[in-house]
């Protein structure tokens, strides 16, 4: 079956610009997941979601971080006025109920000039 | 707050042979899960083998098994056999039971490379 996907894979935008990244889970998965992988670190939690709504989102590192998933499958990250530090790769997860295996997707790859 | 601590950015290992990727990592909780995941140059973070606190036996998947020190709080990676295709970033990871929510907490990773 199908796995996790993420689009785009890649994404350049200047400093400032407003972009979305979008997570497709695996079909069924109530739970998403996403986290940053900032260069030569370790992913770092984002934001967890439980069906359509946000169970936990206390690593979104400001407000110009926005996460929906409005019908409880599709999710996407929206970040406002992009800063050079938001350069990194955002990987989203998904799993079948909270304390199962989270399955990962390719990540998106996001460049800021 | 749990952190997971990789003290070995880079490791390099004959093909064939054994090698030991290390992960420490601190909590006060008694009841968690620990993983370890590859991630290879496509990005995609692949689960290795998962191991339950309160269980005490090592885990193992095939090649991959696990020295799991509770009191210590280390729990260190064994690849046997190494293989090209094991060549990867590998990634130590932390989940609570005993809190709400259900996020990961990664190390720093560490550089694996299979030298033919």
């Amino acid at each position: 079956g199908a796995g996790v996907s993420q689009t785009p894979s890649n994404k350049v935008t200047e400093k400032g610009k407003y972009v979305e990244l979008r997570c497709d889970p695996i079909s069924g998965h109530t739970a998403l997941y996403w986290y940053r992988q900032s260069l030569g670190q370790g992913p770092e939690f984002l934001i967890y979601f439980q069906g359509t709504g946000a169970a936990d989102d206390s690593g979104l590192p400001n407000d110009r971080f926005f996460a929906v998933r409005p019908e409880g499958s599709v999710s996407t990250l929206k970040i406002q006025r992009t800063e050079r530090g938001d350069s990194a790769v955002y990987l989203c997860a998904s799993s079948s109920s909270p304390y199962n295996e989270q399955f990962f997707g390719p990540g998106t790859r996001l460049t800021v000039l | 707050a749990q952190t997971v601590t990789q003290s070995q950015p880079e490791m390099s290992v004959q093909e064939a042979e054994t090698v030991t990727l290390s992960c420490t990592y601190d909590t006060s909780e008694s009841d968690y899960y620990l993983f370890w995941y590859k991630q290879p140059p496509s990005r995609q973070m692949i689960l290795v083998i998962r191991q339950e606190a309160y269980k005490q036996q090592n885990a193992t998947e095939n090649r991959f098994s696990v020295n799991f020190q509770k009191a210590a709080k280390s729990f260190s990676l064994k690849i046997s056999d190494s293989q090209l295709g094991d060549a990867a970033m590998y990634f130590c990871a932390y989940r609570s039971v005993e809190t709400s929510g259900s996020r990961l907490t990664f190390g720093e990773g560490t550089q694996l490379t299979v030298n033919p």
